[in-house]
């Protein structure tokens, strides 16, 4: 089946750093790709959907751009705020409808 | 819109209980997931329904676990004798199910089985 490999964390950083998250994917069919962010107590929230290969998707100051070649869509951030503390997950859409998750990646931003 | 709605937020059981879970989808919304999300295994897909009905339950484990959606405006999960190792969060998601549409999610039930 499907699966999906992120950075483990936690990952630990200054305010104004730089952030980046590696996903890699393996699936037999062409996915659709997703950054997700989830805060305490809260379920899962998209961030962003990753268009088309070797196109960037964005939110709130975060990128990922899908290469196909590498089956990879990392997750990245020039300058992290404390409010960007959480748990990032990357994840891909199996049949229109099906989310596989990565494992998850925590982040915590220190002010 | 008050997004996705379940309830309880906690659950406590004692093994070999039923434990029932319930979810509220976003109004209007014609698909609705529910997924698990453990320390160990991460999130996990169950089950899906579109427009009521249940078109995909290949994550459900196969003995204990149903899921029913008799309305479009809440389905239920139901866990019978549950046993510790179904302690998790069971998180509801809907969305509006045209193609791979934004799937919004609830708060989550974390459901602990003693």
């Amino acid at each position: 089946g499907d699966s999906v490999t992120q950075t483990e964390g936690p990952v630990t950083l200054s305010e104004g750093t730089s952030l980046t998250v590696n996903c890699s994917y393996e699936t037999k069919q062409y996915p659709t790709l997703f950054w997700y962010v989830q805060y305490p107590g809260e379920g899962p929230q998209l961030l962003f959907k990753v268009p088309k290969a070797n196109e960037k998707g964005s939110s709130r100051g975060f990128e990922a751009t899908y290469n196909k070649e590498a089956t990879s869509f990392h997750l990245q951030k020039a300058s992290v705020q404390e409010s960007d503390s959480a748990v990032y997950y990357c994840a891909l859409s199996e049949m229109g409808y099906k989310l596989t998750f990565g494992t998850g990646t925590s982040l915590l931003v220190d002010p | 819109n008050a997004g996705v709605i379940q309830t309880p937020r906690h659950k406590v059981t004692g093994k070999g209980q039923e434990a029932t879970l319930w979810c509220e989808p976003i109004s209007g919304h014609s698909a609705v997931f529910w997924y698990r999300q453990t320390i160990v295994q991460g999130l996990e897909f169950l089950t899906y329904f579109r427009n009521q009905a249940p078109i995909d339950d290949s994550g459900m484990p196969k003995e204990r676990f149903s899921a029913q959606m008799p309305n479009q405006s809440h389905s239920t999960l139901k866990i019978q004798s549950t046993q510790p190792q179904d302690s998790a969060v069971y998180l509801c998601a809907s969305s509006s199910g045209t193609g791979d549409a934004e799937q919004f999610f609830g708060p989550g039930t974390r459901l602990t089985v003693l």
